[in-house]
This record gives structure tokens, sequence and C-alpha cells, in this order.
């Protein structure tokens, strides 16, 4: 059964990064049949997806238009996890934030979910 | 960019009845790259149907999907106390890849 349990700080600064991890059980980060996402919540702008990476014989990484500039998303093959980065953060990036893994095979849809994190932004 | 409009908002309805939500894509799509996901409160979104019609695993025949080009339904047959929650419609892309939500439609008895 796929796990997904996320870690990182409720509270981050403005102009700081904010920054989360996906810590995988069941799974690895390096299967090369799903790819690795996430998503965040706020009541003001709903549902957003931020981005994925995956391995196909190398990394591969997408990222919504929204937050390409300031977005990055990685694995670390050692610790079985991958991570979320999002620069120059303001108080529009307050969201839970949700690491998800999708379906093994077509069409692709978000099939598991972390338990969801809190970020506030705020000085 | 494919804009989805979930409708009612809100849907007012008792244990029992049948509840009909809708996702309208603002340009036809591919019905492979429609579902619908089920939030409770505090919980992160849940799976219900993938490709417009299908069941994701452990989900309920009480659930069910349809529609094509722009217009796309959720049925829920016999509301049981726990479907009274917020759904959503999630289409994707391939290329260039991206996943998008429609705003939700919030079942409340």
């Amino acid at each position: 059964q796929v796990q997904l349990q996320q870690s990182g700080p409720g509270l981050v600064k403005p102009s700081q990064t904010l920054s989360l991890t996906c810590a995988i059980s069941g799974d690895s980060v390096s299967s090369d049949s799903v790819a690795w996402n996430w998503v965040r919540q706020s009541p003001s702008r709903g549902l957003e997806w931020l981005g994925r990476t995956y391995y196909r014989s190398r990394w591969y990484t997408d990222y919504a238009v929204f937050v390409k500039s300031r977005i990055t998303i990685y694995a670390d093959t050692s610790k079985n996890q991958f991570s979320l980065q999002l620069q120059s953060v303001s108080p529009e990036d307050t969201a839970v934030y949700y690491c998800t893994r999708d379906r093994p095979s077509f069409p692709w849809f978000l099939a598991y979910w972390g338990q969801g994190s809190l970020v506030t932004v705020s000085s | 960019e494919i804009v989805l409009t979930q409708s009612p908002g809100t849907l007012s309805l008792s244990p029992g009845e049948r509840a009909t939500l809708s996702c309208r894509a603002s340009q036809s799509i591919d019905s492979n790259y429609l579902g619908w996901y089920q939030q409770k409160r505090g919980q992160a979104p849940r799976l219900l149907i993938f490709g417009a019609s299908t069941r994701a695993t452990g989900i309920p025949d009480r659930f069910s999907g349809s529609g094509s080009g722009t217009d796309f339904t959720l049925t829920i047959n016999r509301l049981e106390p726990e479907d009274f929650v917020v759904y959503y419609c999630l289409h994707y892309r391939d290329s260039p890849f991206a996943y998008t939500f429609g705003q939700g439609t919030k079942v409340e008895i």
C-alpha cells in the first residue's frame, strides 16, 4: 500500500522559500510508471496543481505556468522521497499543500495523497 | 487553457435521494482525461471516477460518471450520510502537462 508522509515548516516569512518533503513507503520514487506531484488548496484559489517529477531513464519535471519561475520539485533516491521548493513566497501562497502520486497506467489521475501540510506565509 | 465550471455550487438533498453534479469544460475534451474527486472536511481529496466513467478501486457502485465533449456528470444514487461533502472534477492535458480542477460542488443535507 502506497503511503505518503509530508513534513516541513508550517510558517514561512514573505520573500523566503517554502520547502516541503514527501516520504514514500510502498513504492519507489524512481518507479518508471508513475509521477510524483504537488497540489495546494486555499479558500481563495481552490485546488491547484503545482508540478510533478518522474523518472523515465532520466528525471523529468513539469510545472504549472503560474509558478514556473519560482518552483523546484526534485527527488532524493537515497531517502525515497521528493520535495517541493517555492521561492519568493507571499501571503497568497498560504495554503494546504499535498504531495500526490498518480495512477500507474493511463489515464493518469492523482490517486494517492499525503495528509496535507498547512503552510502560512506571514511575518 | 481549459476551464472547468461545476454546478451547482451547493446541492441540498436528503439521504436516500439522488445527486446529479455537473462539470462543464470551456472546450471539448477527451473523456479519458476527466475525473471526479470527493473531499471530506479536513482530508485530502479521494479519487472516485477516472476516464469520465470508470470507478476507482473501492468506490461503491452508487457513484457513477458519464458525459462527453464539454458536459460531464457525477451521479450519486441513494445518498448516504457520509456522501454529504464536497466534490471536484479534474481534467489533465498531456502537452504541456497540467492538471486543472473545477471549483467544487458541496452536497449538503
